[in-house]
């Protein structure tokens, strides 16, 4: 089976701008997760989503949205990037609440 | 609010030890808790899985402890190789429906030198 897949793996904004990164789940994988991960701050939860749903949310400002497709393909949004979004975003997919399977991750810069 | 510590949070090894890396959490209403490998601007993957009824898991060389209790998981590497210089990640995830919200230590970078 093909592993977690992100797009674009680089990427680079300037403040004030807006992204979308895209992650493509294992074949079959219902949950998709995201991550950020700075040097500061380690690894921080943003949001889950199964079957199209939202089902958990981390302590993120609300700049930050996503949602799934009803392929599980999964997308996250930054509005209004900021100096301190510089980081690697990853997402993780699996099947129910089990190992996580986790993608090479998007590199954002925002000059 | 569940904190995950790991300590050391550097190792430097002669090919060939034996190593144990540490995972403490604060709360022990776990579901699971994993441990990954992370290897410099790569992403995470998967090394073992402990269930939250579990205490241990092994794969090869490595061995995961979870004591829930004492809020304690220990990962053994033995007869560590250059090949195993990474940071390692230990993360839980939570009971009641957060199964998908991993929390994540900030990591043990293990290096191992030939």
């Amino acid at each position: 089976k093909a592993g977690v897949t992100q797009t674009p793996r680089y990427l680079i904004k300037t403040r004030g701008q807006q992204v979308t990164l895209s992650c493509s789940p294992i074949s079959g994988h219902r949950s998709v997760s995201w991550y950020q991960q700075t040097p500061g701050q380690g690894l921080q939860f943003l949001f889950e989503y199964f079957s199209e749903t939202q089902r958990n949310k981390g302590n993120f400002p609300g700049r930050f949205s996503g949602r799934q497709f009803s392929n599980s393909r999964s997308e996250m949004n930054v509005s209004t990037l900021e100096l301190g979004d510089s980081a690697l975003y990853l997402c993780a997919s699996s099947p129910m609440a089990e190992t996580q399977y986790f993608g090479p991750g998007t590199r954002l810069l925002v000059l | 609010k569940q904190e995950v510590t790991q300590i050391p949070a550097a190792l430097s090894v002669p090919e060939g030890e034996n190593l144990v890396l540490n995972c403490s959490f604060t709360d022990s209403a776990i579901y699971n808790l994993q441990w990954f490998r992370q290897d410099p601007g790569k992403g995470l993957t998967s090394l073992l899985l402990i269930q939250s009824s579990q205490r241990e898991q092994t794969s090869g060389r490595l061995n995961a402890s979870l004591d829930k209790s004492s809020g304690r998981s220990t990962l053994y590497i033995a007869a560590s190789q250059p090949g195993d210089s990474a940071t390692y990640l230990c993360a839980v995830s939570g009971d009641g429906g957060s199964q998908g919200n991993l929390i994540f230590g900030k990591g043990t970078k293990l290096s191992v030198k030939p």
